[in-house]
């Protein structure tokens, strides 16, 4: 069965360290789409980045940046230099093929990180 | 701001009662998605809609219905509610229903069922 594990359920940091979320993904599929999304206090999921099960490159965008390991299955996110709006809790997420359609995006448990001054 | 709406924002019910959530999804945008956010199931994935047609189901209750009108709203319909169902409902849309499609997300309607 498809699954995303996220570990840590929450992690307290102080602003300026680096931090990194963990996401352990299982799936039967050889094709396949990771993603990361943000809820902010707000409420509202913001897509944050997507990978697909056949590019390994790392990727960096600003402050943030990914790193997909297909040996260890893991899709793991890192920020540098925190800061107090990077508090929010983030989801990794894996989609489900439904025969080409993305119908079930499934959902870590999300780890919530908070940035304190 | 992700260009899906999602209203009502809040919602306050009794049991037994039926409810409907309304989501008018990015201008351009075909698919709809219905998630469920609840403190011990998490996310979870409802139902997903394109072009009016549903086009995948996840753990939607029978007793939860939805539908995509021509003007490619969409409507999540929960009746008979139960204690259960309080939880957070997220509409959310994409352009096409492709597997790779990043999906934009509303900022939820909040039920509470008392």
């Amino acid at each position: 069965a498809q699954k995303v594990t996220q570990a840590q359920t929450e992690i307290s940091v102080v602003e300026k360290e680096d931090v990194t979320l963990d996401c352990v993904y299982e799936t039967r599929d050889t094709t396949y789409y990771l993603f990361w999304y943000k809820q902010p206090p707000s409420g509202e999921l913001v897509f944050l980045i997507r990978r697909n099960s056949f590019d390994e490159q790392n990727e960096i965008s600003g402050r943030y940046s990914w790193n997909f390991q297909k040996s260890t299955s893991s899709f793991n996110f890192t920020i540098t230099a925190s800061q107090v709006v990077d508090s929010a809790v983030y989801f990794c997420a894996l989609s489900e093929d439904y025969g080409g359609s993305q119908g079930n995006l499934i959902f870590g448990k999300g780890t919530k990180l908070s940035v304190k001054p | 701001d992700s260009g899906v709406t999602q209203t009502p924002k809040h919602l306050i019910t009794a049991t037994g009662q039926r409810v409907t959530l309304r989501c008018s999804p990015r201008s351009g945008d075909l698919s709809v998605y219905w998630y469920q956010q609840s403190l011990d199931q998490g996310l979870q994935f409802l139902i997903q809609y394109y072009n009016g047609e549903e086009r995948a189901k996840g753990n939607i209750l029978e007793r939860f219905s939805a539908q995509q009108f021509p003007d490619l709203h969409s409507e999540l319909n929960l009746s008979s509610l139960e204690l259960g169902d309080s939880a957070l409902y997220f509409c959310a849309s994409s352009v096409s229903p492709a597997t790779n499609e990043k999906l934009f997300f509303g900022s939820g309607t909040q039920l509470s069922v008392l």
